[in-house]
């Protein structure tokens, strides 16, 4: 079964500073793999998606992931924090065929000013 | 379009009544979720449909929950009785055929408390 790990549960940033947030996969067969943000009192917004094209994906507001086969690792990147960066971060995973996504436990990432 | 349309967005109930929780999907979508996210569990899928059809339930905790999507504009996910433990934001998402490549879209939830 596919499983998608979220290393620290929380991440404080300065302003400024670069983000990194980390995701480690578990499957069995290729993975499809995806970063939400969750703001508080609202739903989940995709950030970006890994589908087997281009290993390095750009995403909404600013961030970026790559897709790293050998290390099974999608960790998320942003060159610079905002302020308004302050949210929830959650890591999926599906593969084709299968609809359900399975959510890792998420990284809630502080930004210090 | 109006995105994952959930109502209500806060409901406080007494423990053994009945919750009702509604969902509309986006339009066309043919795949729809509901989540349950809680500070222990984190996101947990309860169910999900296609076509209308529920393709798998083994998210649903027990038999006080249970989901229909009448039509495609439309479903519900009901607790009947309810207990403090359903404590929870529950959320709606949908996809069309593809969700692999395009990930879902999410309600903005439901806010459940059961005192």
């Amino acid at each position: 079964a596919q499983s998608v790990t979220q290393l620290g549960s929380h991440v404080s940033v300065s302003e400024g500073a670069l983000v990194l947030l980390r995701c480690n996969y578990s499957s069995s067969v290729p993975p499809y793999l995806f970063w939400y943000v969750q703001y508080p009192n609202q739903g989940l917004q995709l950030l970006l998606k890994y589908t087997s094209a281009a290993t390095l994906v750009k995403g909404i507001n600013g961030f970026e992931a790559e897709f790293k086969k050998s290390e099974t690792s999608f960790h998320l990147t942003k060159p610079s924090a905002h302020m308004s960066d302050a949210a929830e971060y959650f890591c999926a995973v599906s593969y084709f065929g299968n609809e359900k996504l399975t959510f890792g436990t998420g990284t809630r990432l502080t930004i210090i000013p | 379009d109006a995105g994952v349309i959930q109502s209500p967005r806060h409901e406080v109930t007494e423990m053994g009544q009945e919750v009702t929780l509604r969902c509309k999907p986006i339009s066309g979508h043919d795949y729809l979720f509901w989540y349950r996210q809680t500070m222990m569990r984190g996101l947990e899928l309860l169910i999900y449909f296609n076509n209308n059809v529920p393709i798998d339930d083994s998210g649903m905790p027990e038999d006080r929950f249970s989901a229909k999507m009448p039509n495609a504009s439309f479903s519900t996910l009901k607790i009947q009785p309810s207990e403090p433990r359903d404590s929870a934001v529950y959320f709606c998402a949908s996809s069309d055929l593809g969700a692999h490549n395009y990930g879902y879209t999410f309600g903005s939830g439901t806010r459940l408390t059961v005192v």
